[in-house]
């Protein structure tokens, strides 16, 4: 069973911060994916990265796929409290989303 | 709108009683998902359709739980004699089948979860 690990579990930080979160798997990705969740939602689709070493960039926040696709990183530049939220990575192979265990990131004003 | 809809969103109920949710995907979704996510983790897969198949059941879903698509639209989750840790939010997501270039399984639609506690 592939096991995603986030890190940090938990990020708190000021408003115009720079901050990276990281997702580790025990196993190559298919594909992967990254999600944000705001409290009483469901996740949103924010990228899907396929190719090792790909970087896309939505905004502020640019992602990045190891090349060996065993890892993904998540940067946001000058962090804004709308980015509040559980940010989550997730595995696309095997027909289903296997997702990793979040980070959680509060951005204060 | 147009977006996945679940019902109840949130349910209380004792333990030993039966609940059920419901999950309305996006209209021309074939597939359907169950989620459940306990707080401040990511979700864990449950169960999917492609549209009235039940194509794959987690180990976490024990006999107690039991999902239903019965003409491939919108999905019942059903849960008998609940339990304290049956408490979570359980997700449902659609999605139609995935392209190579959007990753094998596409881009998931959630709705917004049926919070269940169990007392």
């Amino acid at each position: 069973t592939q096991l995603l690990e986030q890190s940090p579990q938990f990020l708190s930080i000021q408003e115009g911060e720079n901050l990276t979160v990281y997702c580790n798997s025990s196993s190559v990705f298919s594909s992967l994916q990254w999600y944000r969740q705001e409290p009483g939602e469901g996740p949103v689709l924010l990228v899907t990265v396929v190719t090792g070493g790909e970087v896309k960039k939505l905004k502020r926040l640019t992602f990045q796929f190891g090349d060996a696709r065993k890892d993904s990183s998540l940067h946001i530049t000058a962090a804004q409290p709308g980015d509040t939220g559980l940010y989550l990575c997730a595995n696309t192979g095997f027909q289903k989303l296997v997702f990793g265990t979040g980070t959680r990131l509060l951005v204060s004003p | 709108d147009t977006g996945v809809s679940q019902d109840p969103r949130h349910k209380i109920t004792k333990r030993g009683q039966n609940v059920t949710f419901r999950c309305d995907p996006i209209s021309e979704h074939n597939r359907l998902y169950w989620y459940r996510q306990t707080l401040g983790q990511g979700p864990e897969f449950l169960t999917y359709f492609q549209n009235e198949a039940q194509l794959e059941k987690s180990r976490l879903l024990s006999d107690r739980f039991s999902a239903e698509r019965p003409k491939g639209s919108f999905s019942t989750l059903e849960i008998q004699r609940t339990e304290q840790g049956d408490s979570a939010m359980y997700l449902c997501a659609s999605s139609l089948r995935g392209t190579e270039s959007q990753g094998h399984t596409g881009e998931l639609f959630f709705g917004e979860g049926s919070r269940l506690t169990v007392l």
